[in-house]
């Protein structure tokens, strides 16, 4: 049973750099059937895409955060890692990792499977 | 970029209820469409994809319908378990994105 796991700071201070990995089990982040994901929701809020990285390490970033945004992948410990730059109050949310099953447009496609979600808080 | 309007943002139902909530999409994104659930302190749950594709395991009193840029969720029967937020969300073009959501309450 495919289980993905966010884990990582709570809080970060602002102006530092968010890092957050995903730990994936029961499935591999080598398969070319799937994408791994970030999408955030700040509290109350809606959900936001942040970013999407490919079973070669292709990496698909949201324009609004690309600048600040990096997604790598550790196939040897099948996780993939977000790190969000020079982060604001703004950037408080619960950040989800999730799979993507690969479609007819690759990389665009749905979210099937999600993670718990970890809450980062962005304060001094 | 494509922006998707879910109406209405709230909705009350009662237990027994047919209810469906419309997600409009700024321009046309042929059937690539999914819908979420989610409930409270919970991770989103994927009910629907390519606009009417049941994701496995999800009951069939949920259905999805539409093309373009025009798109429905129905849920058949509500049960206590489906008072939740409801998301869509276009895969048609980059950047990915969601509607503002759905709350269903009783």
């Amino acid at each position: 049973q495919l289980q993905l796991q966010e884990s990582g700071p709570g809080l970060v201070k602002p102006s530092d750099t968010l890092s957050l990995t995903c730990t994936v089990s029961g499935g591999s982040i080598s398969s070319s059937d799937y994408y791994w994901g970030w999408i955030r929701q700040p509290p109350g809020k809606g959900l936001q895409w942040i970013g999407t990285i490919s079973y070669r390490g292709s990496t698909y970033n949201n324009p609004s955060l690309r600048s600040r945004v990096s997604i790598s992948g550790d196939t040897s410990k099948n996780q993939f890692s977000l790190k969000l730059s020079s982060v604001t109050a703004a950037d408080t949310a619960v950040y989800y990792c999730a799979r993507l099953p690969r479609g007819i447009q690759l990389w665009l496609t749905y979210f099937d499977y999600w993670g718990q979600g970890i809450l980062v808080t962005v304060s001094s | 970029d494509i922006q998707l309007t879910q109406s209405p943002s709230s909705l009350s139902a009662s237990v027994g209820d047919r209810i469906t909530i419309t997600c409009r999409a700024s321009q046309d994104i042929s059937n690539s469409l999914a819908w979420f659930q989610q409930k409270p302190g919970k991770a989103p749950q994927s009910l629907i994809y390519g606009a009417s594709t049941l994701q496995s395991g999800v009951p069939s009193k949920f259905s999805g319908s539409g093309s373009g840029t025009d798109f429905t969720l129905t849920i058949s029967g509500l049960q206590s378990e489906d008072f939740a937020t409801y998301y869509c969300q276009q895969y048609s073009t980059y950047p990915l994105s969601f509607g503002g959501g759905t709350n269903v309450d009783i």
